[in-house]
């Protein structure tokens, strides 16, 4: 079964104090993994689209990393305005339908 | 650019009413469209999806169902509902024809049953 686990489900963070939040995978033919952050009452933000093994994508203080099982989304030195949730999806090409599989969230939290 | 409209932002409703939530899309042609739920600390689930108008696909049976009577607008509604149908609504939108492109949500209807 098509599967996307996150962890940790919670993180609280120092302002400055780096990290990485993971997303691990299970699908028969990867197409696509996304990363989301998400407001409180607020619907899914879109961060980055990872393809293939070895891709990774920036932007300011977020990094993204894919590998054949896994993506991390690095956090570098994070401020408060950082404090989000963050969603991994990932779509698969198998079925021939446009599904994609979100994993449970990682809740994050930056301490000022 | 690209914009998605959700309304109402927030809705109680009593057990037993109707519903009609409406999601249009802007700066886009045939995209295909999504509603999915989000509960409290589950991720989101598909509840419909469309790659054409008056083509919908429903993935979870249950007392809703969905419309896209044109292009650019999605549709939710019920007839009756249940206290289960109580969550967070979302609808989003991704380009047609590629299957490896990303999603874009609208902000979200918060459900309330009474």
């Amino acid at each position: 079964e098509d599967q996307v686990t996150q962890s940790p489900e919670a993180l609280r963070l120092q302002e400055g104090e780096s990290s990485s939040l993971n997303c691990s995978y299970t699908v028969s033919g990867l197409r696509g993994l996304f990363w989301y952050r998400q407001d409180p009452g607020k619907g899914p933000e879109f961060l980055f689209t990872l393809y293939s093994a070895g891709e990774e994508k920036e932007k300011e203080r977020l990094k993204a990393t894919l590998t054949k099982k896994e993506s991390f989304l690095h956090i570098t030195t994070p401020k408060p305005e950082d404090s989000a949730t963050y969603l991994c999806a990932v779509q698969e090409g198998s079925s021939g339908t446009y599904k994609y599989i979100f994993g449970t969230g990682t809740r994050l939290k930056v301490l000022a | 650019s690209q914009t998605i409209h959700q309304w109402p932002a927030t809705l109680v409703q009593p057990v037993g009413s109707p519903l009609s939530l409406e999601c249009t899309v802007e700066g886009t042609s045939n995209p295909n469209l999504y509603w999915y739920r989000q509960a409290a600390g589950r991720g989101l689930q598909l509840l419909f999806y469309s790659v054409g108008i008056g083509q919908i696909s429903s993935e979870v049976p249950q007392n809703l169902s969905a419309s896209r009577p044109q292009d650019r607008q999605f549709i939710l509604s019920s007839k009756k509902l249940l206290l289960s149908d109580s969550g967070f609504y979302l609808c989003a939108w991704s380009v047609s024809g590629q299957g490896d492109q990303p999603q874009h949500f609208g902000d979200g209807t918060r459900l309330s049953i009474l």
